[in-house]
């Protein structure tokens, strides 16, 4: 069974930084491209980042690039989103997924959420 | 950039009713690479469908997909109690990968 395990998330003030991360099981996690897709409250989903499973391409969307990073290792089946210079628009419920370009997204982790104020 | 427009916004149905729910694209994508999502309160989305109409494991036959081009339909036969929900269709052929603005299925 494929799981994915989201942890880090919290309350953070305007300029601060935050560590998600992402374990994965129940599948070959290097052989798969991942994202980190994210919903503000009450709104609809936007992929923030990618990552293919060899790490050879990395996606960020235009409203995170150059704030996050994202990264993974894959001998511990781990995803990981560092998010810098953090934004109150950046509040929002983030997901692990499964997929990306080419692929549907067919695993969604449960969600952290990520608070920003001051 | 693909961008996805769905409609309508909300759909006020009752059980055992079909519902329609429509994805329009800004330019003609492959249907290879187009998905409808489910996502209930409180829940993370589940993939409903891939390549427009393929079901993925374990969704029920009376979800089904259909289209092509730049006009994408989700429908659900009979809706079951458990149906009603927010439904998104995303494009995931190339970056960036953009969901459309959902459609959500109330009941009536």
């Amino acid at each position: 069974e494929v799981e994915l395990l989201e942890s880090g998330g919290g309350l953070v003030q305007p300029g601060g930084s935050l560590r998600l991360s992402c374990v994965a099981s129940g599948f070959t996690f290097s052989s798969h491209t991942m994202s980190w897709v994210r919903q503000a409250p009450g709104k609809g989903l936007e992929r923030v980042s990618g990552i293919t499973g060899s790490s050879g391409s990395i996606y960020y969307a235009d409203s995170v690039k150059g704030r996050f990073t994202i990264s993974r290792d894959n001998s511990k089946n781990t995803l990981s989103l560092q998010m810098g210079s953090l934004r109150a628009e950046d509040t929002a419920v983030y997901y692990c997924v499964k997929g990306g370009t080419g692929t549907p997204f067919d695993y969604w982790g449960q969600g952290t959420l990520v608070s920003v104020s001051s | 950039e693909i961008v996805l427009t769905q409609s309508p916004g909300t759909l006020c149905l009752s059980p055992g009713e079909r519902a329609t729910l429509s994805c329009r694209a800004s330019q003609s994508v492959s249907s290879s690479y187009l998905g409808w999502y489910q996502q209930k309160p409180g829940q993370a989305p589940r993939l409903l469908i891939y390549g427009a109409s393929s079901r993925a494991t374990g969704i029920p036959d009376r979800f089904s997909g259909s289209g092509s081009g730049t006009d994408f339909t989700l429908t659900i036969s009979r809706l079951e109690p458990e149906d009603f929900a927010v439904f998104y269709c995303q494009y995931y052929g190339s970056s960036p990968l953009t969901f459309g603005g959902g459609t959500r299925v109330e009941i009536k």
